[in-house]
C-alpha cells in the first residue's frame, strides 16, 4: 500500500525560526512535491523534485527551500519563518499521473 | 493565474440525490484530469481521473465527464452519502518533462445532509 508520511501533524514556531518539514515515501517514486493549502486558495505548489538532488520551483517558492539527498526523503525548509507562512503543508509523491499525499502538517507561526 | 477553476466554493445536497461538482480549465494543453477528496486535517486522496482522449470515466458511484471543447469537466456522485461530505479538488496535468506537477482548483466543499 502506498505510504507518504510527514514528520509532524501540528507544529508551532516563532517568527524568524528556521523550520524543517520532513516527508518520506516508501514507494521508490522519483517525483516528490510540496504544496501548501490555504482557505479559498486551494493547493499551491511550492517546490518539486524529479530526482535525488534535483529540484524545481513551483508557483510560490519565495521564503522556502528544499532538500532531496535520498530518493525517499524530501524536506521543505523555511529559512526564517514568518506569520504569512502559517498554513497546511502537504507533501506528495507521484506514480505515473497520480499523486499520493501525506496527512499534512499544520504549521502555525506566531 | 489560476488555470483550473472551481467556481462553486460550496454545495449542499440531500442524501440519495446526485451531487455535481464542476471544474473549468484554461490551458488546452492539459491532457489528464483528476479529482481528489479531502477531509479536514487529512491529506487529499485520489478519487477518479480521466485522460483527455476520453469523455467519460466511471467508478462505482463516481463518474467524471470531460468536455474538451468547453474546457470543462464535472464529477457526478450518485447516490450521494453523508460520508461524501468533504472538500473536492479538481486537478489537471500537463504532459511535460517537469515532473507532472498538478494544477489544482481552489476546491468545492460538499455537504451531504441526511
Amino acid at each position: 500500500d502506498v505510504k507518504v508520511t510527514q514528520s509532524s501533524r501540528y507544529l508551532v514556531k516563532r517568527t524568524g525560526e528556521k523550520v524543517f518539514l520532513e516527508c518520506v515515501q516508501d514507494m521508490d517514486h522519483e517525483n516528490m512535491f510540496w504544496y501548501r493549502q490555504d482557505p479559498g486558495l486551494g493547493l499551491r505548489l511550492i517546490y518539486f523534485s524529479y530526482d535525488v538532488k534535483m529540484k524545481e520551483k513551483g508557483d510560490i517558492p519565495e521564503g522556502y527551500s528544499v532538500s532531496r539527498e535520498k530518493k525517499e526523503r524530501f524536506s521543505l525548509i523555511l529559512e526564517s519563518a514568518s506569520t504569512n507562512q502559517t498554513s497546511m503543508y502537504l507533501c506528495a509523491s507521484r506514480h505515473l499521473t497520480e499523486q499520493y499525499f501525506g496527512p499534512g502538517t499544520r504549521l502555525t507561526v506566531t | 493565474d489560476q488555470q483550473v477553476k472551481q467556481n462553486s466554493p460550496s454545495l449542499s445536497v440531500q442524501e440519495g440525490r446526485i451531487s455535481i461538482l464542476n471544474c473549468d480549465y484554461t490551458n488546452s494543453m492539459f491532457d489528464y484530469f483528476l479529482w481528489y477528496k479531502k477531509y479536514p486535517a487529512e491529506g487529499p486522496t485520489f478519487l477518479i481521473s480521466i485522460s483527455s482522449i476520453k469523455d467519460k470515466n466511471e467508478d462505482g458511484r463516481f463518474t467524471v465527464f470531460l468536455n474538451k471543447s468547453a474546457k470543462h469537466l464535472s464529477l457526478h456522485i450518485v447516490p450521494s452519502q453523508p460520508g461524501d461530505s468533504a472538500v473536492y479538488f479538481c486537478a489537471a496535468s500537463l504532459n511535460s518533462n517537469s515532473g507532472y506537477a498538478l494544477n489544482f482548483g481552489k476546491g468545492t466543499s460538499l455537504l451531504v445532509t441526511p
